[in-house]
């Protein structure tokens, strides 16, 4: 079991510019979340996933953003017209249908938006 | 909506002694989780410890327990024998029945000082 493991681990990017990120869950896992981290704050959920269905989104996720989960494996994150308010660390999660509640955690992408 | 105070930014704690962490939470769900989450400097988020709100007994991992009173919405962690490797950022995190986000505290840093 290798764990959660998100690409990349950092990004820089302009303002404006598009960015994505890949979240690869641990096999089986059937839910797969994203939350956002700023400085000094605890993470802030954005969206999830069972399967490859998006069930729940939060307000935090505007028209920019968007999160795919395709064959219900990996997932990705896209940032549109990033904006300096975009910096922050994006963290994936997974959990198993055995144990649904609890979260396993990736390393996250840190992303600058200068 | 949930939500999940921890009120002390910062603590610290010498090497072998123990140290208490404190967090209320608030939710109107009867099912839920919380969670005691550790994450080191620039490391992922790490699970500690988990308890069933159904659950009256206090759960336990090794040198880490926690104090549950759901009456008064409150649960603690406590670090016994405190070692340099428990230096880290604390965050704790509520989640209802349906597994569907964590919603986390601003989290504590603790020190461990020799």
């Amino acid at each position: 079991d290798t764990g959660v493991s998100q690409d990349p681990r950092h990004k820089i990017t302009k303002r404006g510019q598009n960015v994505t990120f890949r979240c690869d869950p641990i096999s089986e896992h059937n839910r797969l979340y994203w939350y956002r981290q700023t400085l000094g704050q605890g993470p802030e959920f954005l969206t999830y996933f069972q399967n490859e269905a998006q069930l729940e989104k939060s307000r935090l996720l505007s028209d920019r953003f968007s999160a795919e989960r395709p064959k219900g494996s990996f997932s990705t994150l896209e940032i549109q017209r990033t904006e300096q308010g975009d910096s922050a660390m994006y963290l994936c999660a997974s959990s198993s249908r055995e144990i649904p509640y609890e979260q396993y955690f990736g390393p996250g992408t840190r992303l600058t938006v200068t | 909506a949930q939500t999940v105070t921890q009120s002390q930014p910062e603590m610290s704690v010498q090497e072998a002694e123990t140290v208490t962490l404190s967090c209320t939470y608030d939710t109107s769900e009867s099912d839920y989780y919380l969670f005691w989450y550790k994450q080191p400097p620039s490391r992922q988020m790490i699970l500690v410890i988990r308890q069933e709100a159904y659950k009256q007994q206090n759960a336990t991992e090794n040198r880490f327990s926690v104090n549950f009173q759901k009456a008064a919405k409150s649960f603690s962690l406590k670090i016994s024998d405190s070692q340099l490797g428990d230096a880290a950022m604390y965050f704790c995190a509520c989640d209802t029945g349906t597994a569907s986000k964590l919603t986390f505290g601003t989290g504590t840093r603790l020190q461990v000082t020799l």
